[in-house]
């Protein structure tokens, strides 16, 4: 069974550019989690999706961030409009429903020139 | 709001020897989980213990072991046997039973492996 799979692992984009980060759950895990780990920091929660829902984005930027969920396909985490301060390390974690702990993905590394 | 603090930026230990990481939240439910995950350079992250509030039992994971003490808020995490492979950020964190289940995480803990 893959765990969870984002890709891609590094993404270097220039400012004002749009970044696209992509999140493949495990099989059978209908539940997806976003979090933003800036340097020398602990990770941030961002936003849970589950299956072409928004449940909780509480932890998104009023601006520029979305993130979807759809019915087929892995999740995405949208920035547009890129600045330096994105630059950050974005992780993805899904689980099964009930109280399953969360499973981690590799991470994408963001760097905005 | 929970809050997770992890009082130590960075601890060292000698191999074989034993280290205990602190961690302490705040809270005002009474069902939650806590956790340990490890970050190695690598950037994984690696759930390493899980602990549930209503377990007065400490979780144990083979060399992995936890304090957990309700009352305290207190969460600590002791490693035994230290190995070279134990060196990485050591992260605490809590999630609720309710709602969204998003995990909040401390700060983290550096820990190096003196060979």
């Amino acid at each position: 069974n893959a765990g969870v799979m984002q890709n891609p692992r590094h993404l270097v984009r220039r400012r004002g550019q749009e970044a696209r980060l992509r999140c493949s759950p495990m099989k059978g895990h209908s539940h997806v989690y976003w979090y933003r780990q800036l340097p020398e920091e602990g990770l941030k929660f961002m936003v849970y999706l589950q299956k072409e829902n928004i449940i909780d984005e509480s932890g998104m930027p009023k601006e520029r961030f979305s993130a979807e969920f759809p019915k087929e396909g892995p999740s995405i985490l949208r920035i547009q409009q890129v600045v330096r301060g994105d630059s950050a390390a974005y992780f993805c974690a899904s689980r099964q429903g009930g109280n399953q702990p969360q499973h981690f993905g590799d991470g994408t590394r963001l760097s905005i020139l | 709001a929970q809050t997770v603090t992890q009082s130590q930026p960075e601890m060292s230990v000698q191999e074989a020897e034993t280290v205990t990481l602190s961690c302490t939240y705040d809270t005002s439910e009474s069902d939650y989980y806590l956790f340990w995950y490890k970050q190695p350079p690598s950037r994984q992250m690696i759930l390493v213990i899980r602990q549930e509030a209503y377990k007065q039992q400490n979780a144990t994971e083979n060399r992995f072991s936890v304090n957990f003490q309700k009352a305290a808020k207190s969460f600590s995490l002791k490693i035994s046997d230290s190995q070279l492979g134990d060196a990485a950020m050591y992260f605490c964190a809590y999630r609720s039973e309710q709602g969204a289940q998003k995990l909040v995480f401390g700060q983290g803990t550096r820990l190096t492996i003196n060979p």
